[in-house]
Protein backbone atom coordinates (compact mmCIF):
# COMPACT_ATOMS: atom_id res chain seq x y z
CA UNK A 1 0.00 0.00 0.00
CA UNK A 2 1.89 3.30 -1.24
CA UNK A 3 1.44 6.34 0.93
CA UNK A 4 0.42 8.30 -2.02
CA UNK A 5 -2.54 6.84 -3.93
CA UNK A 6 -3.24 7.39 -7.34
CA UNK A 7 -5.73 5.84 -9.94
CA UNK A 8 -4.34 2.63 -11.24
CA UNK A 9 -5.34 3.22 -14.36
CA UNK A 10 -7.12 6.12 -16.68
CA UNK A 11 -7.93 6.29 -20.37
CA UNK A 12 -8.51 8.83 -22.90
CA UNK A 13 -8.85 9.23 -26.70
CA UNK A 14 -5.93 10.80 -28.82
CA UNK A 15 -6.01 14.33 -29.09
CA UNK A 16 -7.85 15.32 -25.27
CA UNK A 17 -7.03 15.74 -22.45
CA UNK A 18 -6.10 13.52 -18.72
CA UNK A 19 -5.63 14.17 -15.37
CA UNK A 20 -3.89 11.93 -12.87
CA UNK A 21 -4.36 12.91 -8.90
CA UNK A 22 -2.03 12.01 -6.49
CA UNK A 23 -3.57 12.34 -2.91
CA UNK A 24 -1.51 12.36 0.67
CA UNK A 25 -1.21 14.05 3.71
CA UNK A 26 -0.16 16.91 5.48
CA UNK A 27 3.04 14.98 6.32
CA UNK A 28 3.81 14.56 2.86
CA UNK A 29 2.54 16.33 -0.39
CA UNK A 30 0.54 18.99 2.16
CA UNK A 31 4.39 20.56 3.08
CA UNK A 32 6.53 19.42 0.14
CA UNK A 33 7.16 19.58 -3.48
CA UNK A 34 5.67 16.80 -5.37
CA UNK A 35 7.39 15.92 -8.79
CA UNK A 36 5.92 13.43 -11.52
CA UNK A 37 7.62 10.58 -13.71
CA UNK A 38 7.05 9.02 -16.60
CA UNK A 39 8.10 5.54 -16.80
CA UNK A 40 8.15 2.82 -19.86
CA UNK A 41 8.67 -0.48 -19.02
CA UNK A 42 12.61 -1.01 -19.41
CA UNK A 43 13.54 2.25 -19.77
CA UNK A 44 14.78 4.67 -16.93
CA UNK A 45 11.81 6.94 -15.65
CA UNK A 46 11.96 10.48 -17.12
CA UNK A 47 10.88 13.52 -14.89
CA UNK A 48 7.70 15.64 -16.31
CA UNK A 49 6.74 17.76 -13.65
CA UNK A 50 9.22 18.93 -10.52
CA UNK A 51 8.40 21.64 -7.77
CA UNK A 52 4.70 20.78 -8.00
CA UNK A 53 4.38 22.64 -11.73
CA UNK A 54 7.89 23.32 -13.37
CA UNK A 55 8.56 21.44 -16.38
CA UNK A 56 12.44 20.58 -16.84
CA UNK A 57 13.59 21.97 -20.61
CA UNK A 58 12.50 19.38 -23.19
CA UNK A 59 9.29 18.26 -21.35
CA UNK A 60 6.20 20.11 -23.80
CA UNK A 61 3.94 21.98 -22.18
CA UNK A 62 1.06 19.25 -22.82
CA UNK A 63 2.21 18.45 -19.74
CA UNK A 64 1.01 20.43 -16.70
CA UNK A 65 1.68 19.97 -12.94
CA UNK A 66 -0.73 21.56 -9.84
CA UNK A 67 -1.33 21.03 -6.13
CA UNK A 68 -3.60 22.13 -3.36
CA UNK A 69 -3.51 20.98 0.04
CA UNK A 70 -2.50 17.32 0.17
CA UNK A 71 -3.39 16.45 -3.77
CA UNK A 72 -1.37 17.18 -6.55
CA UNK A 73 -2.60 16.65 -10.60
CA UNK A 74 -1.11 15.94 -13.82
CA UNK A 75 -2.43 16.91 -16.17
CA UNK A 76 -1.93 16.07 -19.97
CA UNK A 77 -3.59 17.41 -22.81
CA UNK A 78 -3.26 16.81 -27.08
CA UNK A 79 -2.81 12.96 -25.81
CA UNK A 80 -1.12 10.98 -28.45
CA UNK A 81 -0.31 7.15 -28.92
CA UNK A 82 3.29 7.62 -27.67
CA UNK A 83 2.23 9.65 -24.01
CA UNK A 84 0.94 5.49 -23.45
CA UNK A 85 2.73 4.70 -20.14
CA UNK A 86 2.99 4.59 -16.19
CA UNK A 87 2.77 7.84 -14.65
CA UNK A 88 4.39 8.49 -11.11
CA UNK A 89 3.65 11.16 -8.42
CA UNK A 90 6.78 11.60 -5.89
CA UNK A 91 7.81 13.61 -2.87
CA UNK A 92 9.20 13.13 0.64
CA UNK A 93 7.63 12.08 3.57
CA UNK A 94 8.17 14.17 7.13
CA UNK A 95 6.79 11.33 9.56
CA UNK A 96 8.81 8.70 7.69
CA UNK A 97 11.80 10.57 6.82
CA UNK A 98 11.75 8.99 3.34
CA UNK A 99 11.29 9.70 0.11
CA UNK A 100 7.75 8.23 -1.14
CA UNK A 101 6.03 7.25 -4.66
CA UNK A 102 2.75 7.02 -5.31
CA UNK A 103 1.54 3.47 -7.04
CA UNK A 104 1.27 4.49 -10.13
CA UNK A 105 -0.80 5.06 -13.24
CA UNK A 106 -1.26 3.56 -16.39
CA UNK A 107 -2.23 5.84 -19.02
CA UNK A 108 -4.04 4.02 -21.63
CA UNK A 109 -5.13 6.41 -25.07
CA UNK A 110 -7.43 4.28 -26.76
CA UNK B 1 26.23 15.80 -20.17
CA UNK B 2 25.03 14.50 -16.34
CA UNK B 3 24.91 10.72 -16.47
CA UNK B 4 24.80 7.94 -13.92
CA UNK B 5 25.46 4.53 -15.47
CA UNK B 6 24.49 1.38 -13.47
CA UNK B 7 26.20 -1.97 -12.89
CA UNK B 8 24.94 -4.86 -14.93
CA UNK B 9 22.72 -7.45 -14.64
CA UNK B 10 23.39 -10.44 -11.93
CA UNK B 11 21.78 -13.37 -11.05
CA UNK B 12 22.33 -14.68 -7.71
CA UNK B 13 21.26 -17.24 -5.57
CA UNK B 14 19.70 -17.33 -2.52
CA UNK B 15 21.96 -16.26 0.55
CA UNK B 16 24.53 -14.64 -1.65
CA UNK B 17 25.28 -10.98 -1.41
CA UNK B 18 25.57 -8.72 -3.62
CA UNK B 19 26.64 -5.02 -4.02
CA UNK B 20 25.58 -3.06 -7.30
CA UNK B 21 26.96 0.36 -8.60
CA UNK B 22 26.37 3.24 -9.96
CA UNK B 23 28.58 5.90 -11.39
CA UNK B 24 27.61 9.31 -11.76
CA UNK B 25 29.24 11.72 -14.49
CA UNK B 26 28.80 15.27 -15.71
CA UNK B 27 28.46 17.10 -12.38
CA UNK B 28 30.39 17.15 -9.79
CA UNK B 29 29.14 14.11 -8.35
CA UNK B 30 29.06 14.96 -3.96
CA UNK B 31 27.23 17.58 -4.34
CA UNK B 32 24.03 15.88 -5.25
CA UNK B 33 21.95 13.22 -3.34
CA UNK B 34 21.85 10.03 -4.58
CA UNK B 35 18.71 7.58 -4.16
CA UNK B 36 17.81 4.20 -4.80
CA UNK B 37 14.74 2.57 -6.14
CA UNK B 38 12.66 -0.56 -6.81
CA UNK B 39 10.69 -1.89 -8.99
CA UNK B 40 9.73 -5.72 -8.63
CA UNK B 41 8.06 -7.75 -11.53
CA UNK B 42 5.01 -5.69 -12.34
CA UNK B 43 4.96 -3.48 -9.49
CA UNK B 44 5.48 0.27 -8.83
CA UNK B 45 8.51 2.22 -7.93
CA UNK B 46 9.10 2.11 -4.43
CA UNK B 47 11.90 4.20 -2.88
CA UNK B 48 14.38 2.76 -0.98
CA UNK B 49 16.98 5.16 0.48
CA UNK B 50 19.48 8.20 -0.58
CA UNK B 51 22.70 9.31 0.51
CA UNK B 52 24.92 12.50 0.24
CA UNK B 53 27.89 11.24 -1.69
CA UNK B 54 29.90 14.40 0.08
CA UNK B 55 29.71 13.38 3.82
CA UNK B 56 27.67 9.97 3.13
CA UNK B 57 24.64 10.94 5.14
CA UNK B 58 22.30 7.88 4.50
CA UNK B 59 18.87 7.60 4.89
CA UNK B 60 16.40 4.51 4.35
CA UNK B 61 12.98 3.64 4.05
CA UNK B 62 11.49 1.79 6.90
CA UNK B 63 10.73 -0.84 4.48
CA UNK B 64 14.50 -1.48 3.84
CA UNK B 65 16.16 -0.76 6.80
CA UNK B 66 18.19 -3.02 8.11
CA UNK B 67 17.45 -5.04 4.32
CA UNK B 68 19.88 -3.08 2.32
CA UNK B 69 23.16 -1.30 2.53
CA UNK B 70 23.80 2.07 0.91
CA UNK B 71 27.09 3.34 0.30
CA UNK B 72 29.39 5.87 -2.02
CA UNK B 73 33.10 6.67 -2.80
CA UNK B 74 32.91 10.42 -3.76
CA UNK B 75 36.27 9.68 -4.82
CA UNK B 76 35.04 7.45 -7.88
CA UNK B 77 31.86 9.41 -8.52
CA UNK B 78 30.18 6.28 -7.21
CA UNK B 79 27.31 5.18 -5.23
CA UNK B 80 26.09 1.42 -3.71
CA UNK B 81 23.76 -0.91 -2.94
CA UNK B 82 24.64 -3.87 -1.02
CA UNK B 83 22.84 -6.78 0.12
CA UNK B 84 24.31 -9.24 2.69
CA UNK B 85 22.08 -12.13 2.28
CA UNK B 86 19.65 -12.33 -1.00
CA UNK B 87 16.30 -13.33 -1.14
CA UNK B 88 13.89 -14.32 -3.88
CA UNK B 89 12.22 -11.80 -3.10
CA UNK B 90 14.70 -9.06 -3.77
CA UNK B 91 14.24 -9.96 -7.34
CA UNK B 92 14.20 -6.66 -9.11
CA UNK B 93 15.14 -3.75 -11.29
CA UNK B 94 16.82 -0.99 -9.55
CA UNK B 95 17.69 2.31 -10.40
CA UNK B 96 19.45 4.94 -9.00
CA UNK B 97 18.44 8.85 -9.23
CA UNK B 98 19.64 12.05 -8.46
CA UNK B 99 18.12 14.75 -6.59
CA UNK B 100 18.17 17.40 -8.57
CA UNK B 101 15.35 19.08 -7.38
CA UNK B 102 13.57 19.77 -3.80
CA UNK B 103 13.10 15.77 -3.03
CA UNK B 104 12.36 15.27 -7.07
CA UNK B 105 14.99 13.30 -9.69
CA UNK B 106 16.15 14.79 -12.72
CA UNK B 107 18.68 12.00 -14.03
CA UNK B 108 18.31 8.40 -13.53
CA UNK B 109 20.00 5.59 -14.19
CA UNK B 110 18.96 2.98 -17.02
CA UNK B 111 18.55 0.07 -14.25
CA UNK B 112 20.24 -2.79 -12.66
CA UNK B 113 18.27 -6.35 -13.28
CA UNK B 114 18.62 -8.82 -10.07
CA UNK B 115 17.57 -11.77 -10.36
CA UNK B 116 17.84 -14.29 -7.27
CA UNK B 117 16.91 -17.78 -7.73
CA UNK B 118 17.77 -21.15 -6.46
Amino acid sequence: QSVLTQPPSVSAAPGQKVTISCSGSSSNIGNNHVSWYLHLPGTAPKVLIYDNNKRPSGIPDRFSGSKSGTSATLGITGLQTGDEADYYCGTWDNSLSAGVFGGGTKLTVL
Amino acid sequence: EVQLVQSGVEVKKPGESLKISCEGSGYIFSTNWIAWVRQMPGKGLEWMGIIYPGDSDTRYSPSFQGQVTISADKSISTAYLQWSSLKASDTAIYYCARQGYTYGYDRWGQGTLVTVSS
